[in-house]
């Protein structure tokens, strides 16, 4: 079975500074990879995705993730942090079911970014 | 596009009512949603896959008759939590996907906070 792993419960860093937010996945199959953000007491915005071509995915608010198959991770970078950046991020993973050939989404445990002024 | 809404966005109810969240696809038909729960400080738990005109389909340990879900049109999802309790209390999150997409392509709900008294 699929699963995916956030090492990192929590990552403060300065405001402006660079960060990386890590996301490994286990999986013996072809993946998708997604990265979601959530704001404070709001739903689920995508943020990036990886489905093929390019191992750079860029996404939305300067964030940009690199898919490596070897290492099986999906790390999340933004190059220089704003307060406004402060939010729970996801990452998931595609998962094929044979039963109905429906994809679910197999979720990380969340990575809380914490910008410190 | 692709827009998502949740009703209500915080709901109060007492130990024993039942209540009912509604998830509406706005601008585009969703033959498939999704309903998630998230418990604080955790990541997302998928508790059933709603089918327009079919019975929806319910991961393991969810109790079915404790959460009823009804996709009766294209564009709404219910979910009834129902004889509510204390540990019902939760933050509830929906998505669509439409019709020619897969889970992949998934677009999400606001969320409802739900605190049972």
């Amino acid at each position: 079975a699929q699963s995916v792993t956030q090492l990192d419960s929590q990552v403060p860093v300065f405001e402006e500074a660079p960060v990386e937010l890590r996301c490994n996945y286990s999986s013996s199959v072809s993946v998708y990879l997604f990265w979601y953000v959530q704001y404070p007491n709001q739903g689920l915005q995508l943020l990036l995705k990886y489905l093929s071509g390019s191992t750079l995915v860029k996404g939305i608010n300067g964030f940009e993730a690199e898919f490596n198959k070897s290492q099986t991770s999906f790390h999340l970078r933004k190059p220089s942090v704003h307060i406004s950046d402060t939010a729970e991020y996801f990452c998931a993973v595609s998962d094929q079911r044979a039963v109905d050939s429906n994809y679910q989404l197999i979720w990380g445990a969340g990575t809380k970014l914490i910008i410190k002024p | 596009g692709a827009v998502v809404s949740q009703h209500p966005s915080r709901v109060i109810c007492k130990s024993g009512t039942s209540v009912k969240i509604e998830c509406r696809s706005l601008d585009f038909q969703a033959t498939t949603m999704f309903w998630y729960r998230q418990f604080p400080k955790k990541s997302l738990m998928l508790m059933a896959t709603s089918n327009e005109g079919s019975k929806a389909t319910y991961e393991q340990g969810v109790e079915k008759d404790k959460f009823l879900i009804n996709h009766a049109s294209l564009t709404l999802s219910t979910l009834t939590v129902t004889s509510a309790h204390p540990e019902d209390s939760s933050f509830y999150i929906c998505s669509a996907i439409t019709p020619s997409g897969r889970a992949l392509e998934q677009y999400f709900g606001p969320g409802t906070r739900l605190t049972v008294t």
